[in-house]
Formats: C-alpha cells, structure tokens, sequence
C-alpha cells in the first residue's frame, strides 16, 4: 500500500494552462505540504496544511492553489502555468512538522 | 538568514569504505533534525533523525551526529554499499508554535564505486 500518493507522476503541458497535482495520504497524519524541487535539487516548502488548513505559505505566487478538501488530500492547481514552474513537485505528509514527514513520489512538471 | 547547507555537494566513496555526509545550520532555535536519502525518480525517503537533547543516534549502519555548539550534524555510513549511492538531505525545524515545515538543506551526491 502506498502511504502518500500523488498523480500524475509526469505532467507535460503548454505555458498558459491549467493544471492540478492530486495528492492523497493513507497514514492518518495530520499534517501535509508540497514542496518544489528544482533542477538542482533542491527541495523547498510551498504550503503546510493542518487538519485542513492553511499554515504555511512560503511567498508562492497565488497561481498555486492549494485545496485540501479533507485531512487525507491536499491537491494542488496551478493557474497560468509559466515555463519556471517546470520541476519536481513533492507531496509529503506527517504527525506534526516535528516528526518524520513521508514524502510521495513526485510530479515531474514541464512546460513547453 | 536562516538556513540549513552541506559543506560537499558530492562524495565518492569505494564499497566497502565509511561515508561521512555533513551538513552546517544557522537557525539556534532548530531542535529536530531528519537525514532523508533520495534515489534518482523518487522522492525523499527518512533515514534517521536526531532531536537536539540528544549528540549522537545510531541506526541500521547509520549513525548521525549533532554538535549543537558549532551547529554542525552529520551522517556516517558505515560499509558503504552501491545501494547508497543517492542524494542525501538534512533536514531542520524547530518547535515554534505553528513551525509546520521542514527546512531543507541543498543535498550531497553519495556516488559508490564497486
């Protein structure tokens, strides 16, 4: 069983559009965020939700729509997509930011 | 600013030999430190963490480190596999309130030559 899943693994689309990463945890945490992870490889926050609500924002451009519809999703849409939002995006999960975060797979995102 | 760094962006070790992987932060307040491994097309995946009334944990063949003094942690493999072979983060946070993220560190490239 895959305890945080995200789809799709790979999204290829064209500059101006629209498009949603679905993210989905299966460990009753309470805890869930997304992180962008460029080309070299680094790995930053984006949003941190808490039983469902917003937490964090880290200076993301109100492009990024973060939807967490209940404690287990927390999707993300991206309005506008611009070639610099081409990267890796991670959703993870945890208890509290304080204990380990278990990350999903990834979304390869790239614009054309 | 507050920040989490590596001092060696890669590392190439021999199978068999132990791995050193560093990592430097600046935030004082950080008291809860994570090492994740991430392999090529996956994402990060937990190794070990440490909280900051602790100096030194050990695990399955790891072992990290954590000299608050300096704010210094660091992560050692011992017999080195090609199964390492990976990008490996530090990871920070602290207990502030509402401090719900993990601040990253830029990563190392562990290479293990057979």
């Amino acid at each position: 069983d895959t305890a945080v899943s995200q789809t799709p693994k790979y999204l290829v689309t064209q500059m101006g559009n629209d498009k949603s990463i679905k993210c989905e945890q299966n460990l009753g945490h309470d805890t869930m965020y997304w992180y962008k992870q460029d080309s070299k490889k680094f790995l930053k926050i984006m949003f941190s939700y808490n039983n469902k609500e917003l937490i964090i924002n880290e200076t993301v451009p109100n492009r990024f729509s973060p939807k967490s519809p209940d404690k287990a999703h927390l999707n993300l849409h991206i309005n506008s997509l611009e070639l610099g939002d081409s990267a890796v995006y991670f959703c993870a999960s945890s208890w509290t930011a304080r204990t380990e975060a278990f990350f999903g797979q990834g979304t390869r995102l790239t614009v054309v | 600013g507050e920040s989490v760094g590596l001092h060696l962006p890669t590392l190439s070790v021999q199978e068999g030999d132990n791995s050193i992987i560093n990592c430097a932060y600046s935030n004082s307040a950080s008291d809860y430190f994570i090492w994740y491994k991430q392999e090529s097309g996956k994402g990060p995946q937990f190794i070990i963490d440490i909280r900051s009334n602790m100096d030194k944990r050990q695990g399955q063949r790891v072992t990290v480190l954590l000299n608050k003094t300096v704010k210094h942690l660091s992560l050692q493999i011992a017999a080195t596999q090609p199964g390492d072979s990976a990008v490996y983060f530090c990871a920070e946070t602290n207990s502030g309130g509402s401090n719900y993220k993990l601040t990253f560190g830029k990563g190392t490239l562990l290479t293990v030559n057979p």
